[in-house]
């Protein structure tokens, strides 16, 4: 079974923080993914990784980074966390193919405060 | 890129099946139809997935009309742990997910 795990369930900030949101997959997954979901806006893409050191925007990536330094580890960074990035954030994995099926994390619930 | 439309809610009767139904008319030739569903506060959890052909796992069944401009998913005996949220989608070229507003189940007894 794929494994993907994040680094936090809840996560309470202030506004101007630095926050780091960690992923880690114990499949060898190429692909890593993060996204973001809100009510009424369903799953959102922030960036996605296909290799390590690679990094592709995704729909929303303003206000985001993310690093990839080991294959099985996808960070994402709030460089300065803001209230309007209060919201869950979930990782997900694939295998070779971009296409392939998505695995999820459990998700982070974030509050900014 | 294909995007797809579900009703945002249904109820189901424990031990009935569940039939959920997903509009995909802008679906490409190549682009496979997906199912996850979503409990609440957990991450969303792969169901089954198909192109052209009905497809079935332990899980659900996958039935796509011929046209594949829709699909529908069926849990044969709906249990009250199958409540959740069950999302729709496909992938476009890029491998981005796109993930419609999904369909509230409620399994009642």
């Amino acid at each position: 079974d794929v494994k993907v795990t994040q680094s936090s369930r809840y996560l309470v900030k202030r506004t101007g923080e630095k926050v780091f949101l960690e992923c880690v997959q114990d499949m060898d997954h190429e692909n890593m993914f993060w996204y973001r979901q809100d009510p009424g806006l369903g799953l959102r893409l922030i960036y996605f990784s296909y290799d390590v050191k690679m990094k592709e925007k995704g729909d929303i990536p303003e206000g985001y980074s993310v690093s990839r330094e080991k294959k099985e580890r996808f960070s994402l960074i709030l460089e300065s966390a803001s209230t309007n990035q209060t919201s869950m954030y979930l990782c997900a994995t694939a295998g070779v193919s971009l296409l392939e099926t998505q695995y999820f994390g459990p998700g982070t619930r974030l509050l900014v405060l | 890129d294909a995007k797809t439309t579900q009703p945002p809610s249904m109820d189901c009767a424990e031990g009935r099946a569940a039939n959920l139904p997903c509009n995909h008319s802008t679906i490409s030739g190549n682009e496979y139809v997906y199912w996850y569903r979503q409990i609440h506060s957990q991450g969303p959890q792969y169901i089954i997935h198909g192109l052209k052909n009905n497809e079935t796992n332990e899980m659900a069944s996958l039935i796509i009309t011929e046209d594949r401009k829709s699909s529908t998913l069926i849990l044969p005996h709906a249990t009250l742990r199958d409540t959740a949220v069950y999302y729709c989608f496909s992938y476009n070229q890029g491998g981005k997910l796109i993930f419609g507003q999904g369909t509230e189940l409620s399994v009642k007894p």
